[in-house]
């Protein structure tokens, strides 16, 4: 079973502050990994599909990088704001590129106002 | 609009006890996930549906069923709750087989068991 970690497990900053979390997984049999945003008390949401090593996608102050090769993937948010308050998780397919995604355990991101 | 439904949003039931959860989509997706997800866990995937498909996840324990009368609606009943099933289920769908399609999920059930 393929094992995806998150890191940091939280973390507090304040607003206007950047930060970044890390989304590990194993290099080999990489097919794709997707990014979710939780809020309390809402659905996850997707923010970014990433295929390809070196992708790099954005969407308003929220950014992701891929590195298949070593099997990371970083979020960037720039300018936090009390509303990017949320656990972020991300997910990869299970083995043999099936459609049955094993999720990391989140990073849980409070902003401070 | 809501698009991935999912009630009740909390639930209380009594070890032993049955209870479903239900979940409906506007979507007109093919695929149907149900995962748990407990305290500070990675959220688990129980079992999907491709269509009609049902597909069950090897360590889903036989105390967990589910139902998918049609597209739209799938429910997940478990048949007599421990305290161990306490936790947030969480319904996704997403269209097509493609790695690359992202799910969408409803906002969960938190399951509370007495």
């Amino acid at each position: 079973i393929l094992n995806v970690e998150q890191s940091p497990q939280s973390l507090h900053v304040q607003e206007g502050d950047s930060t970044n979390f890390t989304c590990s997984f194993p290099s080999s049999n990489f097919y794709a990994l997707h990014w979710y945003r939780w809020e309390t008390a809402k659905s996850p949401e997707a923010l970014f599909v990433m295929t390809l090593n070196g992708d790099e996608k954005k969407k308003g102050q929220i950014s992701a990088t891929l590195n298949t090769k070593e099997g990371y993937s970083y979020l960037y948010i720039k300018g936090s704001q009390p509303e990017d308050s949320a656990t972020y998780l991300c997910a990869l397919p299970n083995t043999s590129g099936t459609y049955k995604y094993i999720f990391g355990t989140g990073t849980r991101l409070k902003v401070l106002a | 609009d809501a698009m991935v439904i999912q009630n009740p949003r909390y639930q209380v039931t009594q070890f032993g006890k049955p209870v479903t959860l239900s979940c409906s989509q506007t979507l007109n997706h093919n695929v149907m996930y149900w995962y748990q997800q407990k305290s500070s866990q990675a959220p688990k995937l129980l079992f999907h549906y491709y269509d009609k498909d049902f597909n069950n996840e090897a360590d889903t324990p036989d105390n967990f069923q589910s139902r998918r009368p049609n597209t739209s609606f799938c429910f997940l009943d478990i048949r007599s709750p421990g305290l161990g099933d306490a936790a947030m289920y969480l319904c996704a769908t997403s269209r097509g087989r493609s790695l690359y399609n992202e799910q969408f999920f409803g906002p969960g059930t938190r399951l509370t068991v007495l």
